[in-house]
């Protein structure tokens, strides 16, 4: 069964450090892979998807993302975290069905002074 | 461009009342829509599925009596939750896939229910 794994449920990063969060995929065909951010209270924001391609991805709010088949990975990356970025993030993938979304459980990212 | 809105951003209810939620597409048409469930520090569960026009699919033990969804158009879908009670407190999320979005879905902002 495909499945998406968050193992990191918290982090924190001083602010100004570099950030990954990891996800890993479990999953039958080519993914479509997604990484959202939830801010307390919110709704999702897309953050960056990979589709096909360029391996690397590049999102919004300087995020990114590598995709690495032979790992079945997805982890999301920036190279210098702010304040404004603590919220909870999650990683996505597309079900068997085509088209609804199957999530992960979430990692929550706490910044610090 | 591709915004959903939510309405209402939150509701109060009494047991055993009916609550209505709105999802709606602003700039864009919305083929799919589709409904999750949230808990408080959890991830997001898939309630159902829906196509403008058509019967609304539902998950695994989701229940379409409970959770009614109307896809009347390409920028409109309604959850409403009937007869609800204080288990169906939760954070209500729609989203929407609009034609040559590929699989990219749109979140709105959320709904949350408190049912006392």
């Amino acid at each position: 069964a495909q499945s998406v794994t968050q193992p990191d449920i918290h982090i924190t990063v001083s602010e100004g450090a570099s950030l990954e969060l990891r996800c890993n995929y479990s999953y039958g065909a080519t993914p479509y892979l997604f990484w959202y951010v939830q801010s307390p209270g919110q709704g999702l924001q897309l953050l960056l998807k990979y589709f096909s391609g360029d391996t690397l991805v590049q999102g919004i709010k300087g995020f990114e993302a590598e995709f690495k088949r032979s790992q079945s990975s997805f982890n999301l990356r920036k190279p210098s975290v702010h304040w404004s970025d603590a919220a909870e993030y999650f990683c996505a993938v597309n079900s068997n069905s085509g088209y609804a979304l199957n999530f992960g459980k979430g990692t929550s990212l706490l910044v610090t002074p | 461009g591709a915004v959903v809105s939510q309405h209402p951003s939150w509701v109060i209810c009494k047991s055993g009342t009916s609550v209505k939620i709105e999802c709606r597409s602003l700039d864009f048409q919305a083929t799919t829509m589709f409904w999750y469930r949230q808990f408080p520090k959890q991830s997001l569960m898939l309630m159902a599925t829906s196509n403008e026009g058509s019967k609304a699919t539902y998950e695994q033990g989701v229940e379409k009596d409970k959770f009614l969804i109307n896809h009347a158009s390409l920028t409109l879908s309604t959850l409403t939750v009937t007869s609800a009670h204080p288990e169906d407190s939760s954070f209500y999320i729609c989203s929407a896939r609009g034609m040559g979005q590929q699989e990219t879905q749109y979140f709105g902002p959320g709904t949350r229910l408190l049912v006392l």
